[in-house]
Parts: C-alpha cells; sequence; structure tokens
C-alpha cells in the first residue's frame, strides 16, 4: 500500500519568506502527484498537478517539482503572504482510483 | 457554476445512533469520492463512484459503513451504530473524468463534521 508522509507537520515563517514543503511517497510508481490546500472549515483546493513524465510545474509563486525515483515531492511557495496560511497536502493516485493523501503541512504566514 | 455540497455541515450525534450523510456533485461529473478525514491525520479513502459501474468500496472500514449515488448524480454515506471513533470530518469529491491515472484533479466539498457523543 502507498503511504505518503509530509514534512514538517506544521511551519511558521515571516511574511516575505521562501519556504519548501515536502512529500515523500513509498511506491515510485505513480501516475502523477498533485498538491491541494485546505483551508479551515472547507473542502481540498487543488493547486498542482504534476503528471510522472514531468519534472516540474509552476503556478504563480507556486513551484511543484517531482523526482518519482527517490519518491519525493516539493512544493515551493515564494515570497509568502498571510493569505498562503493553511493546511497544504500531497496526494497520488493507484490504478484503482484510490487517491493517497500526506498528513499534511499547517502553514502559518506571519504578518 | 456550483460546486461540491455537502450536508449537514455539522452533525452531533449519540453513539449508536445511525447517520446519513449527502454529497451533491458539480453536475456532469461521473466520478465521486468520499473520504473521512479524523483529528490531526491524513484523509483516509472509503469509497469511489465512476458513473453506473459497481463501486469502488475496499476502503470503507467496516460494515456498518454503507455509501449510495442515485445516478450521477447525489450520493449518501450512512454510518449505522455510530460510534465515537467515527468521529471525523467527512469529505466528498467529484471529478469529470474516468481516471486518476489521467491527471483528472477532484473537486470537493467543505464537509461534514460529524461529532459522535
Amino acid at each position: 500500500k502507498q503511504e505518503v508522509t509530509q514534512i514538517p507537520a506544521a511551519l511558521s515563517v515571516p511574511e516575505g519568506e521562501n519556504l519548501v514543503l515536502n512529500c515523500s511517497f513509498t511506491d515510485s510508481a505513480i501516475y502523477n502527484l498533485q498538491w491541494f490546500r485546505q483551508d479551515p472549515g472547507k473542502g481540498l483546493t487543488s493547486l498542482l498537478l504534476i503528471q510522472s513524465s514531468q519534472r516540474e510545474q509552476t503556478s504563480g509563486r507556486l513551484n511543484a517539482s517531482l523526482d518519482k525515483s527517490s519518491g519525493r515531492s516539493t512544493l515551493y511557495i515564494a515570497a509568502s503572504q498571510p493569505g498562503d496560511s493553511a493546511t497544504y497536502l500531497c496526494a497520488v493516485p493507484n490504478t484503482g482510483n484510490q487517491f493517497y493523501f500526506g498528513t499534511g503541512t499547517s502553514l502559518t504566514v506571519i504578518p | 457554476g456550483a460546486g461540491v455540497s455537502q450536508s449537514p455541515s455539522n452533525k452531533v450525534t449519540e453513539k449508536g445512533k445511525d447517520v446519513e450523510l449527502r454529497c451533491d456533485p458539480i453536475s456532469g461529473h461521473t466520478a465521486l469520492y468520499w473520504y473521512r478525514q479524523r483529528l490531526g491525520q491524513g484523509l483516509e479513502f472509503l469509497i469511489y463512484f465512476q458513473g453506473n459501474s459497481a463501486p469502488d468500496k475496499s476502503g470503507l472500514p467496516s460494515d456498518r459503513f454503507s455509501a449510495e449515488r442515485t445516478g450521477e448524480s447525489v450520493s449518501t454515506l450512512t454510518i449505522q451504530r455510530t460510534q465515537q471513533e467515527d468521529s471525523a470530518v467527512y469529505l466528498c469529491a467529484s471529478s469529470p473524468g474516468t481516471f486518476a491515472i489521467g491527471g483528472e484533479t477532484q473537486y470537493f466539498g467543505p464537509g461534514t463534521r460529524l461529532l459522535v457523543l
């Protein structure tokens, strides 16, 4: 069974800092990897999706990288803002249409 | 357009009672997922519906859990004889595509917060 781990579990940074969130997975035979954002009391919002053939994806201040062979993905957030405060989750699907989610990184950006 | 909606948003029940949670997916989405998120833990897959195919129930934790979907619309998740360990946020998601491996993203509802006393 695929296991997805995220480090750190929580992170607090001052506004304006660049930061990196880490995601690792045990089975490297993935088709894609997605990063989601979860705000308190709300559902998840998809941020970036990286196909297995891709190395990275960018959207605005967000950049996600994927290294399948080592079972790792990183989410880089540039010039963090208080509005970035949320829990960030990574997820990988298996062939059975199940998504395996990490436990998330809770980010707080201090104004 | 409207996103995924779930009801109720919060539910408090007594141990042993049955509860029914509802999910309205985005219109036209053929795939629907239910997840459970316990406090401080990641999302746990429960069940997956795809069109008229037999659902993937492999994630349901016990026979007290069941789910139904009417065609490609509303889904209900039923928990019978609730236990305190069932307390969690239950999230529903829908997707327009047929396979997660194809890179279809999921659109999540706000969740139902269930507390079993």
